[in-house]
This record gives C-alpha cells, sequence and structure tokens, in this order.
C-alpha cells in the first residue's frame, strides 16, 4: 500500500524557470510533510518541511504549498539552477503515537537544463 | 564534522554471511532510524530506536534482522545470512527527538550480496 506516491518518474526544466514537483498521500493521519533531496551515492538532505496547520512554508528558492483536502502537496523551486538536478522525496509522518516515522514517495528525477 | 556517520560505506558479503551496519548519529541527537532503498524503489523504514530501546521496529524483517542502539557507541543493523535480496543502500537518519521532525541522514552503506 503506497501511502505516499510522486507519479512523475522524471521532470526536465530549463535554468531559471519554475520546476514543480507533486506528490499525493492517502492517509489522513499525516500531518507533517518534509521534502529531501538526494545526489547519487548520497544520503537524503532536508529541504523543507510544512505542517498540516499551514498551506505554504518558504525557504529561498524553495517553496511548499499544501492542499489537505486533495491530500495534495507541491514543491516549487524557483528559479532552477542545473545543481538542483537530483532525486527529489517527498516524505510524510504522523505526530500521533510514539514514532516518528517517514513514510516517503518514490522519487522524481529533476534535470535542470543550462 | 557534526553529521550523521555510517560505515562502512560499502560492504560486500556473499550469501549465508553476516553483515554489520554501523550509524552514528548527530551530537545532541538520541533518536535513529533506519531505512531500506531498493533499486528504483524510495525508502522504506525499517526501525526506530532511542538509546537502549527499541521503539517501532514495524518495518523490520521478521527473521534475520536485528538493531540496537547501545548506552555507548554506535547503533547496529545486524543482517543475518545474508540473501541476493538484502542488496540495497541502508540509510541511517537521526534526530533531537519526537517533537522535532526533521530526520538527517547519513550517507548510506551499500550492501552487495553475491
Amino acid at each position: 500500500d503506497q501511502q505516499v506516491k510522486q507519479n512523475s518518474p522524471s521532470l526536465s526544466v530549463q535554468e531559471g524557470r519554475i520546476s514543480i514537483l507533486n506528490c499525493d498521500y492517502t492517509n489522513s493521519m499525516f500531518d507533517y510533510f518534509l521534502w529531501y533531496k538526494k545526489y547519487p551515492a548520497e544520503g537524503p538532505t532536508f529541504l523543507i518541511s510544512i505542517s498540516s496547520i499551514k498551506d505554504k512554508n518558504e525557504d529561498g528558492r524553495f517553496t511548499v504549498f499544501l492542499n489537505k483536502s486533495a491530500k495534495h502537496l507541491s514543491l516549487h523551486i524557483v528559479p532552477s539552477q542545473p545543481g538542483d538536478s537530483a532525486v527529489y522525496f517527498c516524505a510524510a509522518s504522523k505526530s500521533s503515537g510514539n514514532t516518528g516515522k517517514l513514510i516517503f514517495g518514490q522519487g522524481t528525477t529533476l534535470q535542470v537544463k543550462p | 564534522n557534526a553529521g550523521v556517520m555510517q560505515n562502512p560505506r560499502h560492504l560486500v558479503r556473499r550469501r549465508g554471511q553476516e553483515a554489520r551496519l554501523r550509524c552514528s548519529p548527530m551530537k545532541g541527537h538520541s533518536h535513529v532510524y533506519w531505512y531500506r532503498q531498493l533499486p528504483e524503489e524510495g525508502l522504506k523504514f525499517m526501525v526506530y530506536l532511542q538509546k537502549e530501546n527499541i521503539i517501532d521496529e514495524s518495518g523490520m524483517p521478521k527473521e534475520r534482522f536485528s538493531a540496537e542502539f547501545p548506552k555507548e557507541g554506535p547503533s547496529i543493523l545486524r543482517i543475518q545470512q545474508v540473501v541476493r535480496g538484502d542488496s540495497a543502500a541502508y540509510f541511517c537518519a537521526s534526530s533531537r527527538g519526537l517533537s522535532s521532525y526533521e530526520q538527517y541522514f547519513g550517507p548510506g552503506t551499500r550492501l552487495t550480496v553475491t
């Protein structure tokens, strides 16, 4: 049961343009969402997060939007840079219970062309 | 370097041997998570530990896999009698506590079973 889905395996964007990465989830108990970036042969790097009490969080070139009714979140990167080329994972967590485990999507490979 | 440390980075084992993967969390972090990434897939939660306690092992295979986080020293993920299907990247993450959802990942250990 894939509770967090990233339906686009890959995305190609021109440098300077906006990159939009999408993520859907099925479990309404999730109340915290994170985006990670991963280069080959490295561990995931935390990028940005959002709590379910918000619908938007911004950090520099990165903005995450959350639509709870649609169970959908997106990561916007503006402007995109070649160094942003990597695999992006969204992850979800729920504050109930005594575990902070993250449930990851399958990832979207972003290529930013110079 | 105050980041999450994992060793070895690469590990090759023959079928039937044991694999031991080590993880030292970030300074000040007392919560450790292990995740596994199979080829072409996202990260899957395995186990969540605090010092001397296993809090959530719902993602651990029932047999051959065990994990510990002793009072002193790194967290260990142990795989007995490895099989080819155990070949994967194993990532460790740490966090300050349950109130901090951001988990910081190590570089991973790539296990190859021949």
